[in-house]
């Protein structure tokens, strides 16, 4: 089946902790997205890429970071840096062209201990 | 940047039809997208407007106009399983990315 996996599907993480969520996808899509969304919030946009090896902060990039050494995968880093990062984590990719729909994962939740 | 509005909550009945409006300013626009979320959940797409007119896709349509920068999603014969959150995307130009802006959503709640 082709789709696109994120892990784990709750996460915790202790203070002045890295923790990163995977994202994998087998849908041969070129750009890949990390969303957070927080309670009576729309999506917002931490990181995104367009190709491999190449990635572009979005709108609320402080304290993550991520790396895309393969197509398939784009994992997120939550850094000790990001002070308030209890969210719904989203993943999501589209293939390159006139609609570029994005397609989600099923969401990490984070939450602080 | 841009700006996106929808109201916040709606509630409807089981059966009837429901229309929720999304209103939005961009300077670059090139599509519109709707998404239906479930609580907990991740957004699935539900249709995709670039061209004014009417879009429909079995019991859900989408409406755009792009010189009033207003869409709709009708619901029709709408059905318990329908209570979710709906969101409105827009996306427009920015430089060599075609950024997605998400707005905060609709959550419709279908009542027997």
């Amino acid at each position: 089946d082709g789709g696109i996996t994120q892990s784990p599907k709750y996460l915790f993480r202790k203070e002045g902790q890295n923790v990163t969520l995977s994202c994998e996808q087998n849908l041969n899509h070129d750009a890949m997205y990390w969303y957070r969304q927080d309670p009576g919030q729309g999506l917002r946009l931490i990181y995104y890429s367009q190709i491999v090896n190449d990635f572009q902060k979005g709108d609320i990039a402080e304290g993550y970071s991520v790396s895309r050494e393969k197509k398939e995968s784009f994992p997120l880093t939550v850094t000790s840096a990001q002070k308030n990062p209890t969210a719904f984590y989203l993943c999501a990719s589209s293939m390159r062209g006139a609609q570029e729909t994005q397609y989600f994962g099923p969401g990490t939740r984070l939450l602080v201990l | 940047g841009q700006n996106i509005d929808q109201p916040t909550e709606m509630t409807a009945t089981e059966g009837a039809i429901v229309q929720i409006n999304c209103t939005y300013q961009t300077s670059g626009f090139n599509g519109l997208f709707w998404y239906q979320q479930h609580a907990g959940e991740a957004p699935t797409f539900l249709s995709y407007n670039v061209l004014d007119g009417l879009e429909e896709k079995g019991r859900f349509s989408s409406f755009l106009s792009r010189s009033k920068g207003y869409s709709y999603l009708l619901l029709k014969e709408l059905q318990m399983k329908d209570s979710a959150s709906y969101l409105c995307a827009v996306r427009d130009r920015s430089g060599g990315y075609q950024k997605v802006t998400f707005g905060t959503g609709t959550k419709l709640q279908v009542i027997p």
